[in-house]
């Protein structure tokens, strides 16, 4: 069975530009979780999804991150513009059920390079 | 202070050895609990989930103490494989709400 795909698994932009992450959770889970992980803060949980509609986002560092979920087997991660702090390891999540109280499957990451 | 707190380590063990992680956490009202484990530049994935009443999975033990609000992980038998970083994780009451902590690196050599 395939888990969560993200894509690009790596992008290096210069600052000033747009950046597109997506993903693909697993077939049938219902909610979905984006992260951000550096060295300084960790794994941090940027803004998560059930059902295809946004539950909490006060994680999103402001106002230059977007997150969509249009379907059940899409999402994508938007910073516009980039900058150098955004720098990071993204990470994709889903889970079978409501909440963050059941497993979680990550993605392999996607590494973003912020000239 | 940070809402979920673990030493970040490392840890450095010798094989055989056994070895206990612990993890506090601030929010009284947290509801679910984890251990994550995550290897160098790849994604974390679920060691295992933490009971009140304490669960066990072949050399790993995971304890919850609510009154004192610390999470517990004992690796016995330490092998070369369990080289990794060990995220605690847990979940606000409500459950939408998922705190890892920093993770603490484990080494364990031969």
């Amino acid at each position: 069975d395939a888990g969560v795909i993200q894509s690009p698994r790596h992008e290096v932009t210069e600052m000033g530009q747009e950046v597109t992450l997506r993903c693909k959770p697993i077939s049938g889970h219902n909610s979905l979780f984006w992260y951000r992980q550096t060295m300084m803060r960790g794994l941090e949980l940027l803004i998560y999804f059930n059902n295809n509609v946004p539950i909490d986002d006060s994680g999103m560092p402001e106002d230059r991150f977007s997150a969509k979920m249009p379907n059940a087997s899409f999402s994508t991660l938007k910073i516009q513009p980039s900058e150098p702090r955004d720098s990071a390891v993204y990470f994709c999540a889903s889970s079978s059920q409501g909440g963050g109280g059941n497993e979680q499957f990550f993605g392999p990451g996607t590494r973003l390079t912020v000239l | 202070r940070k809402e979920v707190e673990q030493d970040p380590g490392p840890f450095n063990v010798p094989e055989g050895a056994t070895v206990a992680f612990n993890c506090t956490y601030s929010n009284s009202a947290s509801q679910s609990f984890f251990w994550y484990r995550q290897d160098c530049r790849k994604e974390p994935k679920l060691l295992m989930s933490v009971y009140s009443s304490g669960n066990e999975d072949g050399r790993f033990t995971a304890q919850l103490n609510r009154a004192s609000q610390y999470i517990s992980l004992l690796i016995r038998d330490s092998k070369l494989s369990d080289s990794a970083t060990y995220l605690c994780v847990v979940n606000r009451a409500g459950g939408f709400k998922t705190i890892f902590g920093a993770g603490t690196r484990l080494f364990v050599k031969a």
